[in-house]
């Protein structure tokens, strides 16, 4: 069965840092793009980073870049997201996706399937 | 920068056809995926590349894809399917989300 475990969240004052996990299995978690998607409380879905499979790609929302960092562990089959700089806009449910994106002919598609159960970040003082 | 727009609310009756619009710029020239999520759930996808079911996801859900509207269809609704629907597509390189769809059966 395939499974996203996320973990790391948690309540951390405005400016300060938090890292968070992604546990894969259940399927060849190195042959993937993974992505996170946050989830303000009672709003819609906003995608925050993805990374290429042997993590020589990244890509970042405008609001993340230079303070998150998005990195993996194939070895481990963990992904994770380093969270810098917490703002209190930073607040949401973050969940971890396998990623189905692929780029042809100068555009991008793709979908994420399956997703985890999420964990909540708290920015707060 | 790229918008996807979705209806705040769409109400059905059981056994009756819901449709669930996703607007946004030449989306057609695009793929959309839609994403169901119930309270306190993960989202789940349910349609992908404008038509295609994920495996697990009943025939009652479909897609659609043309000019700048993204549908998605469930026919014979469930009392079951009452949730949040979220259209997805990506523009350039980025990820852009429509804003939600709370569906109620009554």
């Amino acid at each position: 069965e395939v499974q996203l475990v996320e973990s790391g969240g948690g309540l951390v004052q405005p400016g300060g840092s938090l890292r968070l996990s992604c546990a894969a299995s259940g399927f060849t978690f190195s042959t993937y793009w993974m992505t996170w998607v946050r989830q303000a409380p009672g709003k819609g879905l906003e995608w925050v980073a993805n990374i290429k499979q042997d993590g020589s790609e990244k890509y970042y929302v405008d609001s993340v870049k230079g303070r998150f960092t998005i990195s993996r562990d194939n070895a481990k089959n963990s992904l994770y997201l380093q969270m810098n700089s917490l703002r209190a806009e930073d607040t949401a449910v973050y969940y971890c996706a396998t990623d189905w994106g692929y780029c042809s002919g100068g555009s991008c598609y793709g979908w994420f399937d399956p997703w985890g159960q999420g964990t909540l970040v708290t920015v707060s003082s | 920068s790229y918008e996807l727009t979705q209806p705040p609310s769409v109400s059905v009756s059981p056994g009756q056809t819901a449709s669930i619009t996703c607007s946004g710029d030449k989306l057609g020239d695009k793929y959309a995926c839609w994403y169901q999520q119930k309270p306190g759930q993960s989202p789940v996808l349910v349609i992908y590349q404008d038509t295609k079911r994920p495996s697990g996801i009943p025939e009652r859900f479909s897609g659609s894809n043309s000019g700048n509207t993204a549908t998605l269809t469930i026919s014979g609704t469930q009392a079951m399917d009452e949730a949040d629907y979220f259209c997805q597509a990506w523009d350039s390189s980025t990820v852009v989300f429509g804003g939600g769809t709370k569906l109620t059966v009554l």
